[in-house]
């Protein structure tokens, strides 16, 4: 089955810099890919999503690259804020249809 | 419009004894899922129910859990004969993309579980 690995598992950035966190992914069938950001006491909530026939794909500050060669993908989120400060999750949807996650990345964004 | 809804919010139980955890998918979504976070951990799949199709049970992590779906409507978790491992954060999520369309999840906020 799918097995995806995130790193790192935390990552701490001042105001206005980049942060970035990459994802590995086993399952070459795999096709969609989306990012899910998780506040304290919430469950996760879609951020940025890309499907395996696209590049790149870019909203406002946050955009994701996928190397499908690689297997792998990454999200950079550009002049982090303070809100920005959270857990992210990548995620893989297998060939079963089912999303498989990584392990996190716990984002702190210091002013 | 109203999310996926989660009840109860926190439980707490003693071990041994079994739980029931209830989620109220956003109507009209064919799809359903459960997933289990643990304490600073990812989220681990649990199961998935599309439609009328029979459940894809392989994230289920022993046989003391299960769980049913009544149509496209609500689903119950159950976890029976509690073991202070299951302590945890229930996850239950639906989606309105039929099998292969890919998309979003809607999450609920979650079913806080602790054993003693």
């Amino acid at each position: 089955g799918e097995n995806v690995e995130q790193h790192p598992s935390t990552l701490s950035v001042q105001e206005g810099d980049s942060a970035v966190i990459k994802c590995t992914y086993s399952d070459s069938a795999s096709n969609y890919f989306p990012w899910y950001k998780q506040e304290l006491g919430k469950g996760p909530q879609l951020i940025i999503d890309i499907r395996s026939n696209v590049g790149e794909k870019k909203d406002q500050r946050i955009a994701v690259t996928l190397n499908k060669t690689a297997k792998h993908f990454s999200l950079h989120i550009t002049e982090t804020q303070p809100e920005d400060s959270a857990v992210y999750f990548c995620a893989a949807r297998d060939n079963t249809d089912k999303l498989i996650f990584g392990t996190g990345t716990r984002l702190q964004v210091f002013p | 419009g109203a999310g996926v809804s989660q009840s109860p919010s926190n439980k707490v139980t003693e071990k041994g004894k079994d739980v029931e955890l209830r989620c109220d998918p956003i109507s009209g979504h064919t799809a359903l899922y459960w997933y289990r976070q643990r304490l600073g951990q990812g989220l681990e799949f649990l199961i998935y129910f599309q439609g009328n199709s029979a459940p894809d049970k392989s994230g289920l992590p022993s046989d003391r859990f299960s769980a049913e779906r009544t149509g496209e409507s609500v689903s119950t978790l159950t976890i029976q004969r509690t073991q202070q491992e299951d302590s945890a954060v229930y996850l239950c999520a639906s989606s309105p993309w039929g099998r292969g369309g890919g998309g979003e999840l809607f999450f609920g906020e979650g079913s806080r579980l602790t054993v003693l």
